[in-house]
């Protein structure tokens, strides 16, 4: 069991570039979420899917935000047009309720940096 | 927007002292559930209790649970220095299917050596 590993760890971009981040959840597990977390602050649910149906989505997630997840294995979170709003840490976690396991085991995230 | 809310924000303790912090959430709850983050990486698990427990333990770890109240408590005993790092508790809200977890702010502790 490797864990749940995102890509890349940092990302400084531009304002106004597009950036796509990874996400390889642990390989049994069929639940995988996105959140978003700011300095200082807890973090924030982003979206879910189980398996490759994204079932679920944040408020937060404007229309410059897509996820997917095809097949129902890694996924993908991109952000267009990136804004200085958008620097944050980008987490990803799965689970696996099927295996009577309620936690949920994070990624390191991925730091965004828009300058 | 965040549903808990964590006190104190930051604590500094000497090393074997015992830290304890309180959150505190708005709804009902399948579970509460504390994390811990050091210095800008991922989240770790510590611990869950569900909502019918009253307490629970693990190693070092204290939590506590009072629904009627929609509070919770961690207690880490014998505190060391690599404890320091910030503390999450989370919700799983009843009702809520997909199972998302609700993060309060965080304390930040700190143990000197």
């Amino acid at each position: 069991d490797t864990g749940v590993s995102q890509d890349p760890r940092h990302k400084i971009t531009k304002r106004g570039q597009n950036v796509t981040f990874r996400c390889d959840p642990i390989s049994e597990h069929n639940r995988l979420y996105w959140y978003r977390q700011t300095l200082g602050q807890g973090p924030e649910f982003l979206t879910y899917f189980q398996n490759e149906a994204q079932l679920e989505k944040s408020r937060l997630l404007s229309d410059r935000f897509s996820a997917e997840r095809p097949k129902g294995s890694f996924s993908t979170l991109e952000i267009q047009r990136t804004e200085q709003g958008d620097s944050a840490m980008y987490l990803c976690a799965s689970s696996s309720r099927d295996l009577g396991d309620y936690e949920q085991y994070f990624g390191p995230g991925t730091r965004l940096t828009v300058t | 927007s965040q549903q808990g809310e964590e006190d104190p924000q930051a604590l500094s303790i000497q090393e074997g002292e015992n830290a304890t912090m309180n959150c505190s959430y708005k709804t009902s709850i399948n579970n509460l559930q504390w994390y811990r983050q050091n210095s800008g990486r991922g989240l770790v698990h510590l611990i869950l209790i569900r909502s019918n427990e009253r307490e629970k333990h693990s190693g070092r770890l204290r939590v506590t649970l009072d629904t009627s109240k929609k509070s919770s408590s961690l207690l880490i005993t014998a505190s060391r220095a690599a404890d320091t790092a910030s503390y999450f508790c989370a919700t799983e809200n009843r009702l809520d299917s997909s199972y998302k977890l609700i993060f309060g702010s965080g304390t930040r502790l700190l143990v000197r050596p």
